[in-house]
């Protein structure tokens, strides 16, 4: 079983609509999560970051953690074609411990 | 400021050569990181430098996998000799900071690919 869990899409909606990206996970001791953006031929660039459950937004974006089922979630409203691109969701535990990554998500934002 | 820079951005060998890629932290990040990810699955860790040390390696796949990280700077990564199975996207991170918990800021990427 894979430590973190993410269907790959892809996944295709209109623009302005509400995208919903997902993840989960099962390693509890998991405290740090985070999303990442990755353009095509480029590197992951993060988007957001949580430690521990509940919400964060920026802007268009809301990532939620909900630690006691282990599932983290992304939010965008107002999509738009810019947001084309995959959305790795990303989990770490304290200190100097690895991250680990999902298999990402591949949005398309159709104009 | 410039990022975390990474080459060659692409590279075809065949199968029993030597590959060296090379990545450039941002300036001042202690941290480096390389990770790898093969067609169709997740990007996996491979080995995390504080400064010139090896904090954690334990994502090497075997002993064809070297990395150093000379003075602190720059890192190599020589896979010798390549095998079918190391094609794939290496990427290296660079953060501040004891734990990334700012977030790492990756390079684009080396795409390898043994023949």
């Amino acid at each position: 079983q894979k430590e973190v869990e993410q269907d790959p899409g892809p996944l295709s909606v209109p623009e302005g609509a509400i995208v919903s990206l997902n993840c989960t996970y099962s390693n509890s001791a998991f405290q740090y999560f985070m999303w990442y953006r990755q353009y095509s031929r480029k590197g992951p660039e993060l988007l957001m970051y949580t430690y521990s459950s509940g919400n964060k937004e920026d802007g268009r974006f809301t990532a939620q953690v909900d630690k006691s089922s282990k599932y983290i979630s992304l939010f965008i409203r107002d999509s738009q074609p810019s947001d084309s691109a995959t959305y790795l969701c990303a989990t770490k535990g304290g200190g100097y411990q690895k991250v680990t990554f999902g298999t990402g998500t591949k949005l398309q934002v159709i104009p | 400021e410039a990022g975390v820079t990474q080459f060659p951005s692409h590279s075809v060998i065949e199968k029993g050569q030597t590959v060296t890629l090379r990545c450039d932290p941002i300036s001042g990040h202690d941290n480096l990181y390389w990770y790898r990810r093969v067609m169709g699955k997740e990007i996996k860790f491979l080995l995390h430098f504080v400064k010139e040390s090896k904090q954690d390696e334990s994502g090497m796949p075997n002993n064809r996998f070297l990395a150093e990280r000379t003075g602190g700077t720059y890192s190599t990564l020589k896979v010798q000799p390549a095998e079918l199975e190391d094609s794939g996207v290496y990427f290296c991170a660079s953060s501040q900071g004891w734990s990334g918990n700012y977030g790492y800021t990756f390079g684009s990427g080396t795409r390898l690919t043994v023949v």
